[in-house]
């Protein structure tokens, strides 16, 4: 079965730039979550999807960080523009509805904001 | 107070010995409690997931959990030089949260030959 699958996996952006990530889930997982891990600390929920609908995005910030995920599978987010404390690394994962619950990762996306 | 907490160690131990890492959390309606391992420069890793007080083995590993006490654990027997990483304890809340993990910042566990 192959894995939570993400793209770039490195990427470096001047600040005021955009940048965008995308993310491929578990192949029947309906649930897609993007975390934030800043080093030295454990990943930090920033939308959650069940299915296409966001139902969790109380911890995205709105202003510059936007995210989508058409017909339920893929997903992409966005920063724009990028500032230099976004710097960051950008994890995607995804997990069935029911019952458990278990949250598989992919590789993420190293940002560098300079 | 920090909602999942962990010791952020350095833990070592020697090769062969029994690493004890744990872990506490605040929210008492947590419902299920996942242990995550994370080399250097990888990404989380799931290893143990455990839903009901009691001890929970797999292989070398075994999570214990007490809710009472708000507490989790993680057992890992026979340590190798490979286990050396950073283990996160991580906690999903029941209610509107289901389904968000929160993540304590990791114990770095080295485990030396």
């Amino acid at each position: 079965e192959a894995g939570v699958v993400q793209s770039p996996r490195y990427k470096i952006i001047e600040k005021k730039q955009p940048v965008a990530f995308w993310c491929n889930p578990i192949s029947g997982h309906n649930t897609l979550y993007w975390y934030r891990q800043n080093l030295g600390q454990g990943p930090e929920l920033l939308i959650r999807y069940e299915n296409e609908e966001a139902v969790d995005d109380s911890q995205l910030p709105k202003d510059r960080f936007s995210a989508e995920r058409l017909k339920g599978v893929d997903s992409t987010l966005k920063i724009q523009p990028a500032e230099l404390g976004d710097s960051a690394v950008y994890l995607c994962a995804s997990s069935h509805t029911y019952p458990a619950r278990e949250q598989y990762f992919g590789p993420g996306t190293r940002l560098t904001v300079t | 107070q920090k909602e999942v907490e962990q010791n952020s160690g350095p833990l070592s131990v020697p090769e062969g010995a029994i690493a004890s890492l744990n872990c506490t959390y605040s929210d008492r309606g947590s419902q299920s409690f996942f242990w995550y391992r994370q080399y250097s420069g990888k990404s989380p890793e799931l290893i143990m997931s455990i839903y009901s007080n009691g001890d929970k083995e797999d292989g070398r590993f075994t999570a214990q959990l007490n809710k009472a006490s708000q507490y989790v654990s993680l057992l890992i027997r026979d340590s190798q030089p490979s286990d050396s990483a950073t283990y996160l304890c991580a906690v999903n809340t029941g209610g509107t949260s289901y389904g968000k993990l929160t993540f304590g910042q990791g114990t770095i566990l080295t485990v030396h030959p």
